[in-house]
């Protein structure tokens, strides 16, 4: 079983639609969770964090996690042509260590049609 | 500032070919990172930096070395070039630990073992 769990789609919508994103994961110790945005051949950008539980808002965006249910989600309100991308969700334990290591999911693609 | 520049952009390799992916940053981050992406699975660590001479390895390190001479470089050296080793390679780099879940992404380079 991997960690982190993520329907790769591909998912098409039509522009204005709301966009629902999900990751399921495995390790009760992950804390961070973040959603990284990536377009096609570029690198992956940070669009969105969340600490331990709750919801957090961005705009169109908005972030929960669940962690009884080891459960996250975006959700992309009004969704725009230019949010077509891989939309990756990622996760990390708070360690003693300096360096955060991230654990990926394996990307959503979303294709907003206009 | 350029943010995290990666070179080249494009490599052809024949099988038991080296060569060195080079990856450089301009915004004094201590932590470097590299991560290789295959289609549907996500990014993977390979090998992790929190300073000049300080390097360990990610979760997969094999076929793959790196060293950390500055702050600023840290290139990812393939001895023995194998067909596995076909991906795209990303490096990261993040500023302190109590930020270290925000990573900026290079443009990645594309690799291809023949």
């Amino acid at each position: 079983q991997k960690e982190v769990e993520q329907d790769p789609g591909p998912l098409s919508v039509p522009e204005g639609a709301i966009v629902s994103l999900n990751c399921t994961y495995s390790n009760s110790a992950f804390q961070y969770f973040m959603w990284y945005r990536q377009y096609s051949r570029k690198g992956p950008e940070l669009l969105m964090y969340t600490y331990s539980s709750g919801n957090k808002e961005d705009g169109r965006f908005t972030a929960q996690v669940d962690k009884s249910s080891k459960y996250i989600s975006l959700f992309i309100r009004d969704s725009q042509p230019s949010d077509s991308a891989t939309y990756l969700c990622a996760m990390s334990v708070i360690s003693s260590g300096s360096a955060r290591q991230l654990t990926f999911g394996s990307g959503t693609q979303l294709t907003v049609l206009p | 500032n350029a943010g995290v520049t990666q070179t080249p952009k494009f490599r052809i390799l024949k099988i038991g070919q080296s060569m060195t992916l080079q990856c450089a940053q301009d915004m004094n981050h201590n932590y470097m990172y590299w991560y290789r992406q295959d289609p549907g699975m996500g990014l993977k660590l390979i090998y992790y930096s929190v300073g000049a001479g300080i390097t360990d390895k990610g979760e997969v390190p094999n076929g793959y070395n790196v060293s950390r001479s500055t702050t600023e470089d840290f290139p990812l050296r393939l001895e023995l070039a194998a067909p596995s080793q076909t991906s795209v390679y990303f490096c990261a780099s993040s500023p302190h630990p109590g930020q270290s879940y925000e990573q900026y992404f290079g443009p990645g380079t594309r690799l291809t073992v023949t």
